[in-house]
């Protein structure tokens, strides 16, 4: 079945450092989503990316598709103690419509 | 999400027993997913639907049971539970290829 890779597995920066999370298929994606996962909460999404090269921005965070669609990446800019949490990237397919496959996640600390 | 509702939030339940979990959904999404989460595998599909009467297997079914007689809802039973099913479990309602919607999960523990 479809696999997707993400890393790292864990991100630990110091306030106000860059922070990057890269995900990786094998096969073609028809889109990817972002979601983030606060301690002890559920997963919240936070963006879909469709089209080859498709760059959006959410205030500090940046996410990227690349031009084959097969990787995306998650970057925040001057990480901030809110943004403490997972974050899942998760890519659905061409040929398995309406069910998306997770990453792992990343698990970004942040220290003050 | 006050859409999605999970129920119980906490379960402790024996080797052996029986236990569902509920999900119910008011936006009348065509889809349902259930996902486990443990520490070191993020969240692995178990069963989805794609409408009512429809059901698929996931990444991770066995030991699990799921039924979707009305759209709004997808129960999830453990016929026999197992400690290796202590977990937390997530359910999420979609429109196909549109955003997850996540519950606040249940945080099952089986002894």
């Amino acid at each position: 079945g479809q696999q997707v890779m993400q890393i790292p597995q864990y991100q630990h920066v110091q306030e106000g450092e860059d922070f990057t999370t890269y995900c990786n298929s094998s096969t073609t994606l028809s889109n990817i989503q972002w979601y983030k996962q606060r301690p002890g909460g559920h997963p919240v999404f936070l963006i879909q990316l469709v089209k080859s090269g498709e760059v959006k921005k959410q205030k500090r965070l940046t996410f990227q598709f690349g031009e084959a669609k097969k990787n995306s990446s998650l970057h925040i800019t001057a990480t901030q103690t809110t943004d403490v949490g997972t974050y899942f990237c998760a890519a659905a397919s061409n040929t398995n419509a309406g069910k998306s496959t997770f990453g792992d996640g990343t698990t970004l600390t942040v220290k003050p | 999400d006050a859409g999605i509702t999970q129920s119980p939030r906490y379960k402790i339940t024996e080797t052996g027993r029986q236990v569902t979990l509920m999900c119910h959904q008011t936006w009348s999404h065509s889809y349902m997913f259930w996902y486990r989460q443990d520490l070191g595998h993020g969240l692995r599909l178990i069963y989805y639907s794609a409408a009512a009467d429809i059901t698929d297997k996931g990444e991770v079914p066995d030991g699990y049971v799921v039924s979707r007689s009305k759209t709004e809802n997808f129960p999830l039973t453990l016929e026999s539970a197992t400690r290796s099913q202590t977990s937390v479990y997530f359910c999420a309602s979609s429109e196909g290829g549109s955003p997850l919607h996540f519950g606040n999960g249940t945080r099952l523990t089986v002894t």
